[in-house]
């Protein structure tokens, strides 16, 4: 199993640009998340669904869309792109029992 | 919402010492605790978690201690190795959330040899 991979590593866009980030999980997981991570601010919840076709916002979901129409993927859409963007993304995703997340490398998002 | 506090934001121990860390919530309803670690450049992986019915629980080396009525929680890790360097971070879930994850800041950790 690859577990949870996320496509790309690394992107740098300018400010207005769009983009869409791709998680994938070959678990059969129900649950998938997308997280931001800031210096200082540990991982802060963007969107998250609970199965195939739902989504739901998190903590921080502007300026951000999400869509899962196939169980394992989940998208993160940035409409247009910001610096305040500028962060290290991470997705995850759960089995609908137990707790433990399981999370992907990450994507590197640099907005100029 | 949940609120989670962790500190230190950096500790540096040698080899061999122990190293805690400390974090504290806001919503009493908060029954799930986990620990993450996240080495460089790699997304976090659960260590060790815990649930409000507990009070202490442990895995080897890793232990963490949990104290409901003072709403805080801490991570122990005994005889520190290189490869406990890492960035570590707790988390909590309120019940009513689901299994929403609130994290706390991020513990750097650095064991000197």
């Amino acid at each position: 199993n690859a577990g949870v991979t996320q496509t790309p590593k690394f992107r740098v866009l300018k400010t207005g640009q769009s983009m869409t980030l791709l998680c994938a999980q070959d678990m059969n997981h129900e649950y998938m998340y997308w997280y931001r991570q800031d210096p200082g601010m540990g991982l802060r919840l963007i969107h998250y669904s609970v199965g195939e076709g739902t989504t739901a916002k998190g903590e921080v979901p502007d300026g951000y869309n999400v869509s899962r129409l196939k169980k394992q993927n989940f998208l993160l859409g940035l409409e247009s792109a910001a610096p305040s963007q500028t962060s290290v993304y991470f997705c995850a995703s759960r089995p609908p029992t137990g707790n433990e997340q399981y999370f992907g490398p990450g994507t590197r998002l640099t907005v100029t | 919402g949940e609120n989670v506090e962790q500190h230190p934001s950096t500790l540096s121990v040698q080899e061999g010492d122990s190293a805690v860390i400390k974090c504290t919530y806001s919503d009493s309803a908060s029954n799930y605790f986990p620990w993450y670690k996240q080495e460089l450049g790699k997304g976090p992986q659960l260590i060790i978690d815990i649930r409000s019915n507990v009070g202490e629980k442990k895995d080897q080396r890793i232990a963490v201690t949990l104290n409901k009525t003072a709403k805080h929680f801490s991570l122990h890790i005994t005889e520190t190795q290189p490869e406990d360097s890492a960035v570590y971070f707790c988390a909590a879930t309120p019940k009513a959330a689901g299994n929403k994850l609130t994290f706390g800041g991020g513990t750097r950790v650095l064991v000197k040899p």
